[in-house]
């Protein structure tokens, strides 16, 4: 079956630091896949997404490029915020059943 | 304002008892899901729905039931069969099945007494 594997947390980083967190999947043909956001206590919101091979989604300074290569879409911002702190999934979806990884936790301090 | 709501917020079972989530959504979506959320686990699927009045069941589709008889309605039961059923649960929706984007609700935790 398909399945999503990112990093585990929790990711701890400085005001202004470089942030990469690691996902990684398997499935079977093209799945277009995702980047959620969870804050404490809420539901998830989308961030950002590619349908296709070679895509770059961004939103709100993050980014990540399908490759289809390596089956990896690997979320970066250049320099993160407190207000960044929150949990990250990363999903594969589309015409396929949504499938998510286990969620990273990222700690952003002053 | 169009969303998910899901309620309420926070849910008590006791032992051998039967309890409905509910989900509502008036984005006129077709699909919706339901996952549980654990620590460390990440979201399971537990049933989606592509159109009203079907659904199928997900990774973890024990111990749960669903109906699907509006459009906009999409509750879940924890039955007594479900041994662990303390967690986060979350409901979503999408425009259609395959579509790119699932908005999610609120989510309800629910504890064992």
């Amino acid at each position: 079956g398909n399945s999503v594997t990112q990093m585990e947390g929790p990711v701890t980083l400085s005001e202004e630091a470089f942030l990469t967190i690691n996902c990684t999947y398997t499935a079977t043909g093209y799945p277009s896949l995702f980047w959620y956001v969870q804050y404490p206590g809420e539901g998830l919101q989308l961030l950002l997404k590619a349908t296709k091979a070679d895509d770059k989604g961004s939103n709100k300074g993050f980014e990540a490029t399908y490759r289809k290569e390596t089956t990896s879409f690997h979320l970066e911002k250049g320099s993160v915020q407190v207000s960044d702190s929150a949990v990250y999934f990363c999903a594969l979806g589309g015409s396929y059943i949504p499938t998510f990884g286990r969620g990273t936790s990222l700690i952003v301090h002053p | 304002d169009g969303g998910i709501t899901q309620s309420p917020k926070y849910l008590f079972r006791k032992e051998g008892q039967n309890v409905t989530l509910s989900c509502e959504q008036n984005l006129n979506h077709d699909a919706m899901y339901w996952y549980r959320q654990d620590p460390g686990q990440g979201l399971r699927l537990i049933y989606y729905s592509q159109i009203v009045n079907d659904f199928q069941k997900g990774d973890i589709a024990e111990g749960y039931s669903v109906s699907r008889e509006k459009k906009e309605s999409f509750p879940l039961t924890v039955t007594s069969a479900q041994k662990n059923p303390t967690a986060f649960y979350l409901c979503a929706s999408s425009i259609d099945w395959g579509s790119e984007t699932q908005y999610f609700g609120p989510g309800t935790r629910l504890l064992v007494l």
